[in-house]
C-alpha cells in the first residue's frame, strides 16, 4: 500500500530535550516536506526537499533541522525543543515538485513540549 | 495580507444541499490550485486539483477557477454528513528560480440533517 509512515503519532517532552520524528514513504518520490499545523494558522511548511542531500527551508524553518540521506526517509529534528513548537506536525511526500501534484500526507504527530 | 484566504466558518450547509467554498489567492504567478479534505485529527487528502480557467467536475465535487478574480471555489452538491470536515485551498507557483505551495487556514464545513 503507497503510504506516508510518520512516527511517534503522539509525543509529550520537556524543553530541551531532542527529538526526531520519522517520515519514510514507500513510493519512489523524489519531493519531501514537513509542515506544521497551528488553529487559525493553517499548514505551514517548516522543510522540504526534492531529492536526496537536496533540503531547503520553509516559511517557518527556526528551530528545526531535517536530513534527506535515502530518498525515502526525511526525519525532524528538533535539537532544543521549546513550547512554541507544540503543534500537529504532518510530513507529506509528492511525485512532482510539491507545487505541482497531489501531495501524500503521513497520518501526523501530535507534539506537546513542556 | 494572506497569500491564501479562506473563510473559516464554520459553513453550515443541511443534507442534501449544495456547498460552496471560495477562496482567494494574492499571487498571480500561482498556477496549480488543490482543494483538500480535513476530518478533525486526521491528515489532509486530496479532493481536486485545478490547473486552467473553467470548472472541473468529479461525482459530487466541482472546482472553479477564475484567474482574472484570482479565486478558486469548489461546489459540493448533495451534501451528506460525511462531507462534515475542514476544507484547505492550496495554491502552487514555480518562478523557475524557487518554487511554492501555499495552503489556506481552511473552511470548515457542517452538513447538518
Amino acid at each position: 500500500e503507497a503510504q506516508v509512515t510518520q512516527n511517534p503519532r503522539y509525543l509529550i517532552t520537556v524543553t530541551g530535550k531532542k527529538l526526531t520524528v520519522t517520515c519514510s514513504q514507500n513510493m519512489n518520490h523524489e519531493y519531501m516536506s514537513w509542515y506544521r499545523q497551528d488553529p487559525g494558522l493553517g499548514l505551514r511548511q517548516i522543510y522540504y526537499s526534492m531529492n536526496v542531500e537536496v533540503t531547503d527551508k520553509g516559511d517557518v524553518p527556526e528551530g528545526y533541522k531535517v536530513s534527506r540521506k535515502e530518498k525515502r526517509n526525511f526525519p525532524l529534528i528538533l535539537e532544543s525543543p521549546s513550547p512554541n513548537q507544540t503543534s500537529l506536525y504532518f510530513c507529506a511526500s509528492s511525485l512532482g515538485q510539491g507545487w505541482d501534484e497531489k501531495l501524500f500526507f503521513g497520518s501526523g504527530t501530535q507534539l506537546s513540549v513542556l | 495580507q494572506k497569500e491564501v484566504e479562506q473563510n473559516s466558518g464554520p459553513l453550515s450547509v443541511p443534507e442534501g444541499a449544495i456547498a460552496s467554498l471560495n477562496c482567494t489567492y494574492s499571487d498571480r504567478g500561482s498556477q496549480s490550485f488543490f482543494w483538500y479534505r480535513q476530518y478533525s485529527g486526521k491528515s489532509p487528502e486530496l479532493i481536486m486539483s485545478i490547473y486552467s480557467n473553467g470548472d472541473k467536475e468529479d461525482g459530487r465535487f466541482t472546482a472553479q477557477l477564475n484567474k482574472a478574480s484570482q479565486y478558486v471555489s469548489l461546489l459540493i452538491r448533495d451534501s451528506q454528513p460525511s462531507d462534515s470536515a475542514t476544507y484547505l485551498c492550496a495554491g502552487g507557483l514555480n518562478t523557475g528560480t524557487a518554487s511554492k505551495l501555499t495552503f489556506g487556514t481552511g473552511t470548515r464545513l457542517q452538513v447538518t440533517l
